[in-house]
């Protein structure tokens, strides 16, 4: 069975400084990754995806995720947090495509990011 | 998600009442999952389909039953609610002719269970 561990509960980040958020996945193939967010009683919102080719995937509102394989990690980076970055962030896997309608998403328990002026 | 669409948004039911959610997804996609968000929790994975058929099933409550339309709208059916169903019910939509698997969530329903 798929699992994901996001280690980190709560992280409190400075305005304008960078930001990294672990996440692990355990799986016997190379799943399908996903970051999102969600911002208090609102829905969840796709930053960035990783399905095969380039480790380094690029996302929306200046967000980046490595896959590293060796250490069955996809942890989502930013160079400057804004304040309004602040949300609970969720890094979640699905497995590789089988049957339609089999791919469903397993979540980590979230991060919490807070900002600070 | 633009375009997917979850009614009501906000929903208050008392004990052993029934509630039934309702999602319309974007045009041409044929997948639905549901997941369930509890107070602080991570989503968790209900039941999906497929062209109308159930597809996969995860920890969904016998009390809970779902389908898929033919226009592909579906409705998650609730009967005999506790206090322990209030959450935020997410939809999410997927297009099984897509080459980027990805999966659309709507902005969830709010159940309040009293």
């Amino acid at each position: 069975a798929q699992s994901v561990t996001q280690p980190d509960i709560h992280i409190t980040v400075s305005e304008g400084a960078s930001l990294e958020l672990r996440c692990n996945y355990s799986y016997g193939a190379t799943p399908y990754l996903f970051w999102y967010v969600q911002s208090p009683g609102q829905g969840l919102q796709l930053l960035l995806k990783y399905f095969s080719g380039d480790t380094l995937v690029q996302g929306i509102k200046g967000f980046e995720a490595e896959f590293k394989r060796s250490q069955s990690s996809f942890n989502l980076r930013k160079p400057s947090v804004h304040w309004s970055d602040a949300a609970e962030y969720f890094c979640a896997v699905a497995p590789g495509r089988s049957n339609f309608g089999n791919e469903k998403l397993t979540f980590g328990t979230g991060t919490r990011l807070t900002i600070i002026p | 998600a633009a375009g997917v669409i979850q009614s009501p948004r906000h929903l208050i039911k008392e004990k052993r009442e029934t509630a039934t959610l309702k999602c319309y997804p974007i045009p041409r996609h044929d997948t639905v999952y549901w997941y369930q968000q509890g107070p602080g929790q991570d989503p968790q994975f209900l039941i999906s389909f497929y062209e109308k058929m159930q597809s996969d099933k995860g920890s969904i409550p016998d009390r809970f039953s779902a389908q898929q339309f033919s226009d592909y709208h579906s409705e998650l059916n609730m009967s005999s609610l506790e206090l322990g169903d209030s959450a935020l019910y997410f939809c999410a939509i997927g297009d099984s002719l897509s080459s980027s698997y990805e999966q659309y969530f709507g902005p969830g329903t709010r159940l309040t269970v009293t």
